[in-house]
């Protein structure tokens, strides 16, 4: 069983278009992070989000904390090409970072 | 400020081998983390260490082992390799913070069993 739950786990779309990432879990987390995965590459930290309700925005990215702590969402507006990548979402449980199972988002300019 | 480096980047061995990957994290940062990733499984933590000491270990057999050195650099070895084991290995620096916990990636060592 995943502690945190990834949907979609798959999503391909037209350049331009809007999405939204979610990730959820049953557990309370201190702070929930979201990183992007280029192939053959390592994850890059793109946000932590430690508030409960907090919402958070890089450029076309923004970024929601859940009222709980224990959801997360990830939206993208005017997706483009440069977007493609495995999101993750992670979060801190029993001392060590939790990973979801990744969104593999596919942008077709 | 220069990133993780992980070598070697790609390495072919072969059943019951072991093999020894290194991890040189940031400047500054003391804490390392490896992980695992696979297609199947995702991203899973294999163990951590803080200055020089394991301070976390996640659900891997004893065959998966690491260490650290006292310029936190580090290094993880896997004996008796299983055709499983093939996978990209991740290594991860970050700052000792107990709420923002962020970690800074390499760019892997991808490992293949045959």
């Amino acid at each position: 069983t995943q502690l945190l739950e990834q949907s979609p786990q798959f999503l391909s779309i037209q350049e331009g278009e809007n999405l939204t990432v979610y990730c959820n879990s049953s557990s309370v987390f201190s702070s929930l992070q979201w990183y992007r995965q280029e192939p053959g590459e390592g994850p890059v930290l793109l946000v932590t989000v430690v508030t409960g309700g907090e919402v958070k925005k890089l450029k076309r990215l923004t970024f929601q904390f859940g009222d709980a702590r224990k959801d997360s969402s990830l939206h993208i507006t005017a997706a483009q090409p440069g977007d493609t990548g495995l999101y993750l979402c992670a979060g801190k449980q029993g001392g060590k970072l939790i990973f979801g199972q990744g969104t593999e988002l596919s942008v077709k300019p | 400020k220069a990133g993780v480096t992980q070598t070697p980047r790609y390495l072919i061995k072969t059943r019951g081998q072991q093999v020894t990957l290194s991890c040189s994290p940031i400047s500054g940062h003391r804490s390392v983390s490896w992980y695992q990733q696979t297609p199947g499984q995702g991203l899973q933590f294999l163990f951590e260490y803080f200055s020089e000491t394991q301070r976390n270990k996640g659900n891997f057999p004893g065959r998966f082992s690491g260490r650290q050195f006292s310029n936190s650099r580090s290094e993880m070895n896997v004996s008796t390799l299983e055709l499983g084991d093939s996978a990209l290995y991740l290594c991860a620096s970050s700052l000792w913070d107990r709420v923002y916990y962020e970690q800074y990636f390499g760019p892997g060592t991808r490992l293949t069993v045959t």
